[in-house]
C-alpha cells in the first residue's frame, strides 16, 4: 500500500472550514484514499473514501487531485467536537487489503 | 446503539499475569481485527480473523493470541504481559467481499500492566 504524508498538527477556528491535506505520490491505479478520525480515548471513526472523483457525505468532502497524488479532506464548518487526530490511508480495493494507520494530523478546533 | 462492544473499558493486570480482552459485534461482519495503540502513536494491526481463518501480522509477538468462537465474539489473550504491553487495544469489524470494506471500531480497552 502507498505511503501517505500529513502535517502533524493544524489549528482551525470554530465555524470555519478545516482543510486537511494528504500526499500520496506513490498511489497506484486501484488504490482508494480513506479518511478516519480518532477523538481522544475513542476508537477511530470512518469519515469518507474516494478513488478519483471528489466525494461528499454528511460529515465531510474529499477532494482528490487529477493526478491522484494528493487529496484534501474538508470539514465545512468545524466545531469543537471535530478536534481529533485525522488519518489519511491509502488502501487497495477488493480481496484483503490492510488498513494501516500513519501518524495522522492532530486537528485542534478552537473557539 | 453500540455495534462493536469492548469489555472491559479499563483493565489492570500484573506483570506476567495472563489477561483476556473481549470484543463483540452486532453487525454480523465476517472480519474482526485487533489493533494495539500505545500512547501518542497510531493504531498498529496485530491480527485478524476472516470468518474462522486467523491471520497474524509478521511482527506480532507470540505472546499475543486470539480466539473467535463464533461470528459475534473475538478475544485477545496476552499470555504473559510485559510493561511494554500497556496500551489501548482496539477491536474493529469489517465486511469483506464488498467493494470497499469500511471498518467499525469499538471504544477500546485501556490495558495497564503493573
Amino acid at each position: 500500500d502507498a505511503k501517505t504524508t500529513q502535517p502533524p498538527s493544524m489549528d482551525c477556528a470554530e465555524g470555519r472550514a478545516a482543510n486537511l491535506p494528504c500526499n500520496h505520490s506513490t498511489i497506484s491505479g486501484n488504490e482508494y484514499v480513506y479518511w478516519y478520525r480518532q477523538i481522544h480515548s475513542q476508537g477511530p471513526q470512518y469519515i469518507i473514501h474516494g478513488l478519483k472523483n471528489n466525494e461528499t457525505n454528511e460529515m465531510a468532502s474529499l477532494i482528490i487531485t487529477e493526478d491522484r497524488k494528493s487529496s484534501t479532506l474538508i470539514l465545512p464548518h468545524a466545531t469543537l467536537r471535530d478536534t481529533a487526530v485525522y488519518y489519511c490511508i491509502v488502501r487497495g480495493s477488493g480481496g484483503y487489503n490492510k488498513l494501516i494507520f500513519g501518524a495522522g494530523t492532530r486537528l485542534a478546533v478552537h473557539p | 446503539d453500540a455495534m462493536v462492544i469492548q469489555n472491559p473499558r479499563y483493565q489492570v493486570t500484573q506483570f506476567g499475569k495472563p489477561v483476556t480482552l473481549s470484543c463483540s459485534q452486532t453487525l454480523n461482519h465476517n472480519v474482526m481485527y485487533w489493533y494495539q495503540q500505545k500512547s501518542s502513536q497510531a493504531p498498529k494491526l496485530l491480527f485478524h480473523y476472516y470468518d474462522k481463518d486467523f491471520n497474524n501480522e509478521a511482527d506480532t509477538p507470540d505472546n499475543f493470541q486470539s480466539r473467535r468462537p463464533n461470528t459475534s465474539f473475538c478475544f485477545l489473550d496476552i499470555r504473559s504481559p510485559g510493561l511494554g504491553d500497556t496500551a489501548m487495544y482496539l477491536c474493529a469489524t469489517g465486511l469483506r467481499g464488498t467493494e470497499n470494506e469500511k471498518l467499525f471500531f469499538g471504544s477500546g480497552t485501556q490495558l495497564s500492566v503493573l
